[in-house]
């Protein structure tokens, strides 16, 4: 089975400070995304990459950036942390552009 | 960004009812995909579907591809505490570069 591992369940950071949400996946998909979640909105997507060093922006990139220097890892990055950002961050991959994709158990942050 | 409509929002039903619940999409979708988030976790895929009038069964899951090809119907029949979550349709078109486009969810909610 496809694994999208993120590496913290659950986090709680300080305003203004810069944080690091990582994300792994182990069967070689070249597409990987990451998204917000948020009652009433559904999933948001904040950004995605379709291959190493690529990134693209997705419908919500302010205040966030990616980055992908290897094809199984995709790090999200709040340069600095805001009380608005406090939601559920998750992590997909997916193969191709037909298949489905993958998520991750997902992180819930808090930003105090 | 462009999303589905998808509904309804939230259903609480009895244990053993059926469910129904659908997605609606003003463009010509090529894939269909239903999910389910259960608490704390990140959305699992259920049922792919990937021609117009494909009817496709997981279990007690039933899924359709509209034949329009701009809708999806999931249904759940004989319903039981664990089918509580989140269920979220997703869809992919020609044109938006094989990326998902995801519904705002239906929550469900069954009464032992």
């Amino acid at each position: 089975d496809v694994k999208v591992t993120q590496s913290s369940r659950y986090l709680v950071k300080r305003t203004g400070e810069k944080v690091f949400l990582e994300c792994v996946q182990d069967m070689d998909h070249e597409n990987m995304f990451w998204y917000r979640q948020d009652p009433g909105l559904g999933l948001r997507l904040i950004y995605f990459s379709y291959d190493v060093k690529m990134k693209e922006k997705g419908d919500i990139p302010e205040g966030y950036s990616v980055s992908r220097e290897k094809k199984e890892r995709f790090s999200l990055i709040l340069e600095s942390a805001s009380t608005n950002q406090t939601s559920m961050y998750l992590c997909a991959s997916s193969f191709g552009q037909i298949y489905g994709y993958t998520f991750g158990s997902g992180t819930r942050l808090t930003v105090v | 960004g462009q999303q589905l409509n998808q509904s309804p929002q939230s259903m609480f039903i009895q244990e053993g009812e059926d469910v129904s619940m659908n997605c609606t999409s003003s463009s010509i979708f090529n894939t269909w995909l239903w999910y389910k988030q259960e608490p704390g976790e990140g959305p699992v895929l259920l049922i792919a579907l990937y021609k117009a009038g494909e009817l496709t069964s997981n279990g007690r899951l039933t899924a359709q591809f509209g034949i329009t090809r701009k809708d999806s119907f999931l249904n759940i029949s004989a319903s039981i505490p664990s089918d509580v979550g989140i269920y979220f349709c997703a869809g992919r078109g020609s044109s938006n570069t094989g990326k998902l486009i995801f519904g705002q969810g239906t929550t469900l909610q069954v009464k032992p």
